[in-house]
């Protein structure tokens, strides 16, 4: 994994290995976090979600974890399988009022080898 | 319906050239998005439309003008671009029920500005 606030734009894994992709937010007040995978050629597509009032949350092989005290965001992917390969985005709703604005952190591109 | 459509999927066009960009979603959204990526790049939040109004603009020059002509579709008119436009247009939505934050991607409009 990554230190806070140091972005790794590549991360490689061996198949069946866990992975943890990092991403630091900088807005204290924004509530609620994205993890989105992008393959090449297509939009993000969602993964999971967590809000600000939650520390841990688990889905199928993915689990989001936020450090509200050091707004740090983590996804781990269990079992990583090469079709896991993909860049992966934090994204943070920055909105107000009732309009969305999901802001994207840098991205991490992983690469699954055989 | 979990869809979100853009069309045409590659665009290349002139300096001088008009064209438009359509997004179509079937979902009941609220809001939908425009987003702009550059290589290797994190989406770049460019316009969103609420309930068919334009909420947010992220000052975006004037050569690229949204319109949202109903609930399910969202337009991006383009006119003299310029070569640094060319880029991933992607489009969204989001809104209704409970995770209504979660923005749903389409696969984008590749655009190549000549």
């Amino acid at each position: 994994g990554e230190s806070v606030g140091l972005h790794l734009p590549t991360l490689s894994v061996q198949e069946g290995d866990n992975s943890i992709i990092n991403c630091a937010y900088s807005n204290s007040a924004s509530d609620y976090f994205i993890w989105y995978k992008q393959e090449s050629g297509k939009g993000p597509q969602f993964i999971i979600d967590i809000r600000s009032n939650m520390d841990k949350r688990q889905g199928q092989r993915v689990t989001v974890l936020l450090n509200k005290t050091v707004k740090h965001l983590s996804l781990q992917i269990a079992a990583t399988q090469p079709g896991d390969s993909a860049v992966y985005f934090c994204a943070e709703n920055r909105g107000q009022g009732g309009s969305e604005k999901l802001v994207f952190g840098k991205g991490t591109k992983l690469t699954v080898n055989p | 319906d979990t869809e979100v459509t853009q069309t045409p999927k590659h665009l290349v066009m002139g300096m001088t050239n008009k064209k438009s960009l359509k997004c179509e979603q079937h979902m009941g959204h609220r809001a939908m998005y425009w987003y702009k990526q550059k290589a290797k790049k994190p989406p770049e939040l460019m316009f969103v439309y609420s309930y068919e109004k334009l909420s947010i603009n992220e000052s975006v020059p004037s050569r690229f003008s949204p319109e949202c002509p109903n609930s399910s579709l969202l337009n991006l008119h383009l006119h003299a671009l310029q070569p640094e436009d060319s880029a991933l247009y992607l489009c969204a939505s989001s809104g209704k029920g409970t995770g209504g934050e979660k923005l749903f991607f389409g696969s984008g409009t590749q655009l190549s500005v000549l």
